[in-house]
């Protein structure tokens, strides 16, 4: 089956420019979810997505992060303006629905560094 | 605070030598994950264990979920050049639907 599908996978923006970010889950993956991932760290979720409700954005920084996921498949995450600690990788990942206690399947991530 | 701290933090190894990554609560988890991760790679999950006390082996990977359902060991056999990377946990809490990650370590094998 085809992965978790994420681009760009590489983005240099100047700080308070805006950027987004694409993901498209595994098809039938109900869960979405978005991390983000400071160079050597675990990744720290901003927002969980079941089908195209929120079910967990406590985490996502409102003020400049903002996401969606309409008609519950595609998704973007945008962050406007950008500041210089935003620079991190950001992950997609999917779950079938009621069986994210057996994992994730993790997209390879978009790395952004703002300048 | 993170839920999950991971140790060692770093870990650099020659080829051929044992190893043992430790992922530690002081919380209860239904169930746990350990990932593996490349550079420039998402996380790839390498296994799950639900069952306290459960051991599962991956080939050189045993993996052991603490009785109290706590605290995780990844065990390496052996390790070669191929296991560098960033080792996860990750777990999710009886109530909730949230998915910790822990710190990570970053192993590194030396030819």
């Amino acid at each position: 089956e085809a992965g978790v599908a994420q681009s760009p996978r590489y983005k240099i923006i100047e700080k308070r420019q805006s950027v987004a970010f694409w993901c498209n889950p595994i098809s039938g993956h109900a869960t979405l979810y978005w991390y983000q991932q400071i160079l050597g760290q675990g990744p720290k979720l901003l927002i969980q997505f079941q089908n195209n409700g929120v079910v967990d954005d406590s985490q996502l920084p409102k003020d400049r992060f903002s996401a969606e996921r309409l008609k519950g498949v595609d998704s973007t995450l945008k962050i406007q303006p950008a500041k210089l600690e935003d620079s991190a990788v950001y992950l997609c990942a999917s779950s079938l629905e009621g069986q994210m206690g057996w994992g994730y399947t993790f997209g390879s991530g978009t790395r952004l560094t703002v300048v | 605070t993170q839920l999950l701290e991971q140790s060692p933090q770093f870990l650099s190894i020659q080829e051929g030598e044992n190893l043992t990554v430790y992922c530690n609560s002081s919380s209860v988890f239904s169930s746990l994950q350990w990932y593996r991760q490349e550079p420039g790679e998402g996380p790839v999950l390498l296994v799950t264990v639900v069952t306290g006390g459960e051991v599962k082996k991956l080939k050189r990977l045993t993996f052991q979920f603490g009785d109290a359902r706590k605290d995780s060991s990844l065990h390496i056999t052996a390790a070669q050049t191929g296991d560098t990377g960033l080792y996860l946990c990750a777990g999710i809490r009886p109530t909730g639907n949230q998915f910790y990650f822990g710190t990570g370590t970053s192993l590194t094998v030396i030819p």
